[in-house]
């Protein structure tokens, strides 16, 4: 079953806005991973924010975690069309063998 | 360093064929997944071994599908017979056991069209 489930499932935005993403989970995680598919492909990790952290920045991601929520948000700034891509956040347990659950997913589009 | 391989890249079989896939992963990385991915789906665990034992086999169905991975480096996943359902990306991923703060790295999939 899907642990996380992102909001919302597509988002179409012009190349240079802000494209934020959520992503709502069930129990209790060790951390939140956001991870990027581009299309026929693998995906690629981005960015982990541990259960005890708010807030962590990389470059033009942002990502925000609220466990009493049960919630993280990714916010891409200044988008570029080569951002277009599959956005998935992962969940790791606590409490259990390292195993990464993936929400269904937010299809991106940045246009130019 | 060298990233998770993944082979075939793509593969189309008739239903009730057989068919295996083969990933190698990052070297050193004790723990490897299959996951399946199905068109505009996240993906979904089937697997997942710890070098060459099984931690994890709870949603692979075992009627049909088979793993290993026998020297603890690299694995095939099989299905046999295959069905339409079975039509999607199955990706492998490894990462570092002990290491639960950093990501997994992914193989880029191969992609199973049954028809």
């Amino acid at each position: 079953s899907q642990q996380g489930e992102e909001d919302p499932q597509a988002l179409s935005i012009q190349e240079g806005e802000n494209a934020t993403m959520n992503c709502s989970y069930k129990t209790s995680i060790n951390n939140l991973q956001w991870y990027r598919q581009n299309s026929g492909r693998g995906l690629v990790h981005l960015i982990l924010i541990r259960s005890n952290e708010r807030e962590k920045h990389s470059g033009r991601l942002r990502v925000t975690l609220d466990t009493s929520k049960k919630s993280s948000s990714l916010l891409i700034t200044a988008s570029r069309a080569a951002d277009t891509a599959s956005y998935f956040c992962a969940t790791d347990p606590s409490g259990s063998a390292r195993q990464l659950t993936f929400g269904s997913g937010t299809q991106l589009t940045v246009l130019p | 360093e060298a990233g998770v391989a993944q082979s075939p890249r793509y593969k189309i079989i008739e239903k009730r064929q057989s068919v295996a896939f083969w990933c190698n992963p990052i070297s050193g990385h004790a723990t490897l997944y299959w996951y399946q991915q199905i068109l505009g789906q996240g993906p979904k665990l089937l697997i997942q071994f710890q070098n060459n034992g099984v931690v994890d086999d709870s949603q692979l169905p075992k009627d049909r599908f088979s793993a290993e991975r026998l020297k603890g480096v690299d694995s095939t996943l099989k299905i046999q017979p295959a069905k339409l359902e079975d039509s999607a990306v199955y990706l492998c991923a490894s990462s570092l056991h002990r290491d639960r703060e950093s990501g997994y790295t992914f193989g880029s999939g191969t992609r199973l069209t049954v028809v």
